[in-house]
Order: structure tokens, then C-alpha cells, then sequence
């Protein structure tokens, strides 16, 4: 089926460094998603993109976030700086419409 | 407060049973529910899903069944198989809104012991 592609799978940086997490959605999505599961909770919403704007950002979406997709290419969330509260693993995902989202594998973030 | 909940984070069938897993939510509003399965080290997929619209969704081993006056559904799946076991997400969304911003619950960890 259809994939979502996610680089890196796992990233460990110290706390106060910036860290980019790229997406390739599914190639003819309009809809793009980041979602932050910590280990063992469920996922929360962070942020929807769709036509070159965030659509909706939840209150996990700190002002050090930022989302974007230039020219197409890799749907990327940047955090910068990094606190010790983002350890997470963050999951992409792609929609055609308003319908099912295709999930990529996650991004795993450590921050020391 | 949770607005997606489900009742038990883990349950253990025998290979063969039905297993039920139980969600309910608090937003009327709500009318798009997916349950996405999710194995270690992977992402969630979609495994099924249904519209308030409707009270019961089969696709083969796995039933939706939705009760909207008491905002509860389950997910049934018969004869279960140990490869059946992974995470259950259960998911809820409002069409239209925002793209489909979708809301899980915590999840719940099936086993299937052969």
C-alpha cells in the first residue's frame, strides 16, 4: 500500500540543539500530520498542514516548533531548541483528503 | 480529560477466541471512527474504521460495532490469531474540520496465545 517515509528513524541530540524530522508523504497527499507518542501513552495531535498552511496546532505544539514543506519535497517538523520533554517518537502521516491517514514508521527523538 | 478512552490497556485471548476491545468518547461531534493496529517498531495502520451514520462495520475477522446514543463502539475480532497480536488504537475525528485531525485513545495491547 501506499507509504509514508520517515528520516531519521532514530536521532539522539543534547537538549538545546536543533533537530529537523523529515517526511515524504504519499506522493499525490494534499493533508500532512505530525502526531508525538511518548512510550507507552497514546498519540497526541500536534500539527495539520494542507496547501502550504498549518491548519490546526494543538497545545503540544510549543513556539519552538515549526512545520513546513518547501517546494513539495519533504514535509519536515523543526524544533529548536530541544528540551528534555520532547523525547518522543513523532509520526508523520498523509491523507488524499479528509479521509484515512497513512502513518509513517516514527521518528524516534532522544534528548540527553 | 480524555475525550477518547479505551477501557483496558491489555487483554489476553487463546488463539481461536473472539477478542473485544472497548472504546467510548465524549464528543457528540465526533462521526469518523477508525481502530488502527500498530506492531512494535512500526506505524499505526488503518485496520477498519466507521461513520456515526452506521451501527456495525464487518470486514472478515474484524467487526465494528457502534452505539451512538451511548458513545461507546468495540472492535471484535473473531478467531483470533497470535499475529493478530499488536496495539489497538481507537480514534475519533469530526469530518470536515481541519482535515481529519484525528483523536486516539491510550490503546490496548493484544495478546493472542497460541
Amino acid at each position: 500500500g501506499p507509504k509514508v517515509l520517515q528520516i531519521p528513524s532514530h536521532q539522539i541530540i543534547d537538549m538545546g540543539q536543533m533537530v529537523t524530522l523529515n517526511c515524504d508523504p504519499v506522493s499525490n497527499h494534499l493533508y500532512f500530520y505530525w502526531y508525538k507518542q511518548i512510550l507507552g501513552q497514546q498519540m497526541e495531535f500536534l500539527v495539520n498542514f494542507y496547501n502550504g498552511k498549518v491548519m490546526e496546532k494543538s497545545k503540544l505544539f510549543k513556539d519552538q516548533f515549526s512545520v513546513e514543506r518547501p517546494d513539495g519535497s519533504y514535509f519536515t517538523l523543526k524544533i529548536q531548541p530541544t528540551a528534555l520533554e520532547d523525547s518522543a517518537v513523532y509520526f508523520c502521516a498523509s491523507s488524499l483528503d479528509t479521509g484515512q491517514l497513512y502513518f509513517g514508521e516514527g521518528s524516534k527523538l532522544t534528548v540527553l | 480529560q480524555q475525550q477518547v478512552r479505551q477501557s483496558s490497556q491489555s487483554l489476553t485471548v487463546w488463539e481461536g477466541e473472539t477478542a473485544i476491545l472497548n472504546c467510548s468518547y465524549e464528543n457528540s461531534a465526533f462521526d469518523y471512527f477508525p481502530w488502527y493496529q500498530q506492531f512494535p517498531g512500526e506505524g499505526p495502520a488503518l485496520l477498519i474504521a466507521i461513520r456515526s451514520v452506521s451501527d456495525k462495520k464487518e470486514d472478515g475477522r474484524f467487526t465494528i460495532f457502534f452505539n451512538k446514543r451511548e458513545k461507546n463502539l468495540s472492535l471484535h475480532i473473531k478467531d483470533s490469531q497470535p499475529g493478530d497480536s499488536a496495539t489497538y488504537f481507537c480514534a475519533a475525528s469530526v469530518s470536515g474540520s481541519s482535515g481529519n485531525k484525528l483523536i486516539f485513545g491510550i490503546g490496548t495491547l493484544l495478546s493472542v496465545k497460541p
